[in-house]
Protein backbone atom coordinates (compact mmCIF):
# COMPACT_ATOMS: atom_id res chain seq x y z
CA UNK A 1 0.00 0.00 0.00
CA UNK A 2 1.04 3.58 -0.46
CA UNK A 3 3.05 5.20 2.37
CA UNK A 4 4.50 8.41 2.82
CA UNK A 5 7.19 8.09 5.79
CA UNK A 6 8.45 11.78 7.19
CA UNK A 7 11.36 12.56 9.01
CA UNK A 8 11.36 13.32 12.92
CA UNK A 9 10.52 16.67 14.22
CA UNK A 10 13.37 19.40 14.06
CA UNK A 11 14.09 22.38 16.66
CA UNK A 12 16.22 24.51 15.02
CA UNK A 13 17.87 28.59 15.16
CA UNK A 14 16.43 31.35 13.63
CA UNK A 15 18.84 32.08 10.02
CA UNK A 16 19.42 28.58 10.03
CA UNK A 17 18.18 25.86 7.35
CA UNK A 18 16.63 22.79 7.17
CA UNK A 19 16.13 19.62 4.78
CA UNK A 20 12.78 17.71 5.90
CA UNK A 21 12.67 13.75 3.99
CA UNK A 22 9.51 12.10 2.83
CA UNK A 23 10.17 8.35 2.06
CA UNK A 24 7.71 6.94 -0.13
CA UNK A 25 6.49 3.16 -0.57
CA UNK A 26 3.79 1.31 -2.72
CA UNK A 27 4.19 3.07 -5.83
CA UNK A 28 5.81 4.24 -8.49
CA UNK A 29 7.62 7.28 -7.40
CA UNK A 30 9.80 7.84 -10.61
CA UNK A 31 6.59 9.08 -12.15
CA UNK A 32 4.70 10.74 -9.43
CA UNK A 33 4.23 14.25 -8.25
CA UNK A 34 4.64 15.31 -4.38
CA UNK A 35 3.55 18.61 -2.95
CA UNK A 36 4.34 19.68 0.32
CA UNK A 37 1.97 21.86 3.09
CA UNK A 38 2.95 23.82 6.01
CA UNK A 39 0.31 24.10 8.60
CA UNK A 40 1.08 26.42 11.90
CA UNK A 41 -0.96 24.85 15.14
CA UNK A 42 -4.53 25.88 15.46
CA UNK A 43 -4.87 27.31 11.52
CA UNK A 44 -5.50 26.49 8.15
CA UNK A 45 -3.02 24.59 5.67
CA UNK A 46 -1.06 26.29 3.18
CA UNK A 47 0.13 24.54 -0.66
CA UNK A 48 3.72 25.58 -0.67
CA UNK A 49 4.78 23.84 -4.20
CA UNK A 50 5.10 20.27 -6.24
CA UNK A 51 7.77 18.48 -8.14
CA UNK A 52 7.83 15.53 -10.75
CA UNK A 53 9.69 13.04 -9.54
CA UNK A 54 10.69 12.03 -13.49
CA UNK A 55 12.78 15.22 -14.00
CA UNK A 56 12.68 17.35 -10.91
CA UNK A 57 10.36 20.07 -12.59
CA UNK A 58 9.07 21.73 -10.05
CA UNK A 59 6.46 24.96 -9.25
CA UNK A 60 6.01 27.10 -6.20
CA UNK A 61 3.45 29.48 -4.31
CA UNK A 62 4.63 32.46 -4.68
CA UNK A 63 5.03 32.97 -1.69
CA UNK A 64 7.16 30.60 -0.68
CA UNK A 65 9.75 31.55 -3.67
CA UNK A 66 13.11 31.46 -2.18
CA UNK A 67 11.69 30.01 0.82
CA UNK A 68 11.33 26.31 0.13
CA UNK A 69 12.88 24.56 -2.47
CA UNK A 70 11.91 20.72 -3.64
CA UNK A 71 13.99 18.04 -4.65
CA UNK A 72 13.97 14.29 -5.25
CA UNK A 73 15.74 10.92 -4.86
CA UNK A 74 14.81 8.95 -6.99
CA UNK A 75 17.14 6.25 -6.00
CA UNK A 76 15.82 5.95 -2.76
CA UNK A 77 12.23 7.18 -3.71
CA UNK A 78 12.59 10.24 -1.29
CA UNK A 79 11.18 13.62 -1.57
CA UNK A 80 12.51 16.36 0.30
CA UNK A 81 12.09 19.93 0.78
CA UNK A 82 14.91 22.72 1.84
CA UNK A 83 13.89 25.68 4.35
CA UNK A 84 16.11 28.40 4.50
CA UNK A 85 16.91 31.81 6.76
CA UNK A 86 14.56 29.96 9.19
CA UNK A 87 12.21 32.30 11.54
CA UNK A 88 9.56 31.75 14.01
CA UNK A 89 6.91 32.32 11.41
CA UNK A 90 8.41 29.11 9.94
CA UNK A 91 7.91 27.28 12.75
CA UNK A 92 4.64 25.01 11.50
CA UNK A 93 4.11 21.33 10.82
CA UNK A 94 5.01 20.00 7.08
CA UNK A 95 3.08 17.32 5.46
CA UNK A 96 4.06 16.04 2.13
CA UNK A 97 1.11 14.79 -0.01
CA UNK A 98 0.91 12.75 -3.13
CA UNK A 99 -0.34 14.28 -6.31
CA UNK A 100 -3.45 11.68 -7.21
CA UNK A 101 -3.17 9.79 -9.95
CA UNK A 102 -5.81 6.95 -11.43
CA UNK A 103 -3.49 5.29 -13.20
CA UNK A 104 -4.02 7.79 -16.57
CA UNK A 105 -4.68 11.26 -15.91
CA UNK A 106 -3.16 13.34 -12.89
CA UNK A 107 -5.68 15.50 -10.99
CA UNK A 108 -4.67 18.26 -8.61
CA UNK A 109 -5.41 16.72 -5.34
CA UNK A 110 -4.41 14.67 -2.76
CA UNK A 111 -5.51 11.36 -1.37
CA UNK A 112 -2.37 9.95 0.50
CA UNK A 113 -0.24 12.29 3.26
CA UNK A 114 2.69 12.07 5.30
CA UNK A 115 2.43 12.06 8.79
CA UNK A 116 3.95 15.06 9.12
CA UNK A 117 7.24 17.45 10.53
CA UNK A 118 7.00 19.71 13.23
CA UNK A 119 9.41 22.26 12.71
CA UNK A 120 10.26 24.66 15.57
CA UNK A 121 12.53 27.82 15.06
CA UNK A 122 13.76 29.06 18.24
CA UNK A 123 17.21 30.39 19.77
CA UNK B 1 -4.99 33.85 -4.99
CA UNK B 2 -8.52 32.17 -4.93
CA UNK B 3 -10.09 32.65 -0.97
CA UNK B 4 -11.69 30.22 0.15
CA UNK B 5 -14.37 31.30 3.45
CA UNK B 6 -15.41 28.81 5.38
CA UNK B 7 -18.84 28.64 7.95
CA UNK B 8 -19.23 28.08 10.71
CA UNK B 9 -15.85 28.30 11.81
CA UNK B 10 -16.69 26.05 15.55
CA UNK B 11 -20.02 23.95 15.46
CA UNK B 12 -21.28 22.03 18.15
CA UNK B 13 -23.33 19.29 17.26
CA UNK B 14 -25.56 16.34 18.94
CA UNK B 15 -25.10 12.22 17.68
CA UNK B 16 -27.51 11.86 15.03
CA UNK B 17 -27.45 15.66 13.80
CA UNK B 18 -27.76 16.65 10.94
CA UNK B 19 -24.72 19.04 10.28
CA UNK B 20 -23.64 21.35 6.99
CA UNK B 21 -20.56 23.52 6.79
CA UNK B 22 -20.47 25.95 4.10
CA UNK B 23 -17.49 27.07 1.80
CA UNK B 24 -17.65 30.50 -0.52
CA UNK B 25 -14.84 30.71 -2.87
CA UNK B 26 -13.97 34.33 -3.79
CA UNK B 27 -14.53 33.49 -7.66
CA UNK B 28 -15.95 30.56 -9.93
CA UNK B 29 -13.86 27.34 -9.41
CA UNK B 30 -16.05 24.62 -11.41
CA UNK B 31 -16.52 22.35 -8.70
CA UNK B 32 -13.00 21.51 -8.10
CA UNK B 33 -13.60 21.24 -4.83
CA UNK B 34 -12.66 18.81 -2.15
CA UNK B 35 -13.52 18.49 1.48
CA UNK B 36 -10.65 16.72 4.33
CA UNK B 37 -11.91 16.05 7.54
CA UNK B 38 -8.42 16.40 9.99
CA UNK B 39 -8.11 14.86 13.77
CA UNK B 40 -5.32 16.60 16.32
CA UNK B 41 -1.98 15.45 15.89
CA UNK B 42 -2.70 13.69 12.21
CA UNK B 43 -2.33 14.20 8.34
CA UNK B 44 -5.46 15.31 6.70
CA UNK B 45 -7.97 12.83 5.65
CA UNK B 46 -10.20 12.93 1.84
CA UNK B 47 -13.21 12.74 2.10
CA UNK B 48 -14.91 14.39 -0.66
CA UNK B 49 -13.37 14.96 -4.15
CA UNK B 50 -14.78 17.57 -7.30
CA UNK B 51 -17.51 18.37 -4.96
CA UNK B 52 -19.71 15.28 -4.35
CA UNK B 53 -17.61 12.11 -5.31
CA UNK B 54 -17.38 10.07 -2.29
CA UNK B 55 -13.35 8.95 -1.44
CA UNK B 56 -13.18 5.15 -1.09
CA UNK B 57 -14.01 3.94 2.64
CA UNK B 58 -15.47 7.50 3.30
CA UNK B 59 -19.50 6.32 5.18
CA UNK B 60 -21.99 7.36 3.05
CA UNK B 61 -23.21 9.81 6.04
CA UNK B 62 -20.82 12.35 4.45
CA UNK B 63 -22.07 14.20 0.97
CA UNK B 64 -21.04 17.36 -1.15
CA UNK B 65 -22.90 19.62 -3.32
CA UNK B 66 -22.07 22.76 -4.86
CA UNK B 67 -21.56 24.63 -8.11
CA UNK B 68 -19.69 27.86 -8.94
CA UNK B 69 -18.66 29.58 -5.96
CA UNK B 70 -20.72 28.06 -3.22
CA UNK B 71 -20.29 24.70 -1.99
CA UNK B 72 -21.40 22.36 1.33
CA UNK B 73 -20.30 18.94 2.92
CA UNK B 74 -23.42 17.50 4.89
CA UNK B 75 -23.40 14.59 7.30
CA UNK B 76 -26.58 13.30 6.95
CA UNK B 77 -26.57 11.14 11.40
CA UNK B 78 -23.47 13.18 13.06
CA UNK B 79 -21.28 9.80 14.86
CA UNK B 80 -19.13 10.25 18.01
CA UNK B 81 -16.10 10.09 15.42
CA UNK B 82 -16.56 12.47 13.18
CA UNK B 83 -15.22 15.46 15.84
CA UNK B 84 -12.49 16.84 14.33
CA UNK B 85 -11.56 20.11 12.35
CA UNK B 86 -13.38 19.73 8.22
CA UNK B 87 -11.52 22.21 5.38
CA UNK B 88 -12.25 22.80 1.81
CA UNK B 89 -10.26 22.71 -0.29
CA UNK B 90 -10.11 24.36 -4.19
CA UNK B 91 -7.68 22.56 -6.87
CA UNK B 92 -9.22 24.81 -10.15
CA UNK B 93 -6.38 27.61 -9.74
CA UNK B 94 -2.62 28.09 -8.75
CA UNK B 95 -1.92 27.98 -5.76
CA UNK B 96 -3.95 25.60 -4.55
CA UNK B 97 -5.86 26.92 -1.28
CA UNK B 98 -8.28 25.58 1.37
CA UNK B 99 -10.46 27.14 3.65
CA UNK B 100 -10.15 28.44 7.23
CA UNK B 101 -11.19 25.13 8.56
CA UNK B 102 -14.52 24.31 10.72
CA UNK B 103 -13.94 22.82 13.69
CA UNK B 104 -17.09 20.48 14.76
CA UNK B 105 -17.50 19.32 18.33
CA UNK B 106 -19.92 16.97 19.35
CA UNK B 107 -22.05 17.86 22.19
Amino acid sequence: QVKLQQSGAELVKPGASVKLSCKTSGYTFSTSYMSWFKQIPGQSIEWIGMIYAGDGGTGYNQKFKGKATLTVDTSSSTAYMDLSSLTTEDSAVYFCARRYYDGTYYSNWFAYWGQGTLVTVSS
Amino acid sequence: DIQMTQSPSLLSASVGDRVTINCKASQNINKYLNWYQQKLGEAPKLLIYNTNNLQTGIPSRFSGSGSGTDYTLTISSLQPEDFGTYFCFQHNSWPLTFGSGTKLEIK
